[in-house]
């Protein structure tokens, strides 16, 4: 069974911080992982994505990926009040199937 | 590029009943998934559809089925419906295997 854990929250920064969200899944064949934002009332939002080891940059936003520890990481910068939302880390290991946490709150506080 | 649309966006059904929910895929991707949403699990897969194969199945009831046509759109039908499958249910498009899905709006569905 593919699992993929996080720590539900809430996590609680002020603006300007940076919030920190983690990530651990269970299955080593897993190749790509993705980071989704969840509005209350409102679908997954594709935020960002990465395929190997390493940072990945875009924005505010960076997402980090060490398979060997089946660790993945999303780092928000400068973060501000609409911010607040569920982060679902997702991974996928075949065909188009993901396999999602339950999320972290992430309350970020003017 | 317009996104994946599902309709409809709200549905209420009475046990034992049936329901049938629909998604387009964004233009030009050719997966499609299904997951259902509820506060207790969270997130889960449902089925894939890629070029109107069933590519892979969740761990759903046999109540649960889907198809996909020729043009990518899906549909999902639920039947005999329980308390239990009121959630969100979520459509999301692909254009490759292992690559970013996209979301649509969702179909949020209760049943009394």
């Amino acid at each position: 069974q593919k699992e993929v854990e996080q720590n539900s929250g809430p996590l609680s920064v002020p603006e300007g911080a940076i919030a920190s969200l983690n990530c651990t899944y269970s299955d080593r064949g897993s190749q790509s992982f993705f980071w989704y934002r969840q509005y209350s009332g409102k679908s997954p939002e594709l935020i960002m994505s990465i395929y190997s080891n390493g940072d990945k940059e875009d924005g505010r936003f960076t997402a980090q990926l060490n398979k060997a520890s089946q660790y993945v990481s999303l780092l928000i910068r400068d973060s501000q009040p609409s911010d607040s939302a569920t982060y679902l880390c997702a991974v996928t290991g075949g065909y188009s199937t993901l396999t999602f946490g339950k999320g972290t709150m992430l309350l970020v506080s003017p | 590029k317009a996104g994946v649309t599902q309709t409809p966006r709200y549905l209420i059904k009475t046990r034992g009943q049936q329901v049938t929910l629909s998604c387009s895929p964004i233009s030009g991707h050719r997966s499609v998934s299904w997951y259902q949403q509820t506060p207790g699990q969270g997130l889960q897969f449902l089925f894939e559809y890629f070029s109107e194969t069933q590519r892979n199945k969740g761990n759903f009831p046999g109540r649960f089925s889907g198809r996909q046509f020729s043009n990518s759109r899906s549909e999902m039908n639920v039947s005999t419906l329980e308390l239990g499958d009121s959630a969100l249910y979520l459509c999301a498009s692909s254009p490759y295997n292992d690559y970013e899905q996209y979301f649509g709006p969702g179909t949020r569905l209760t049943v009394t």
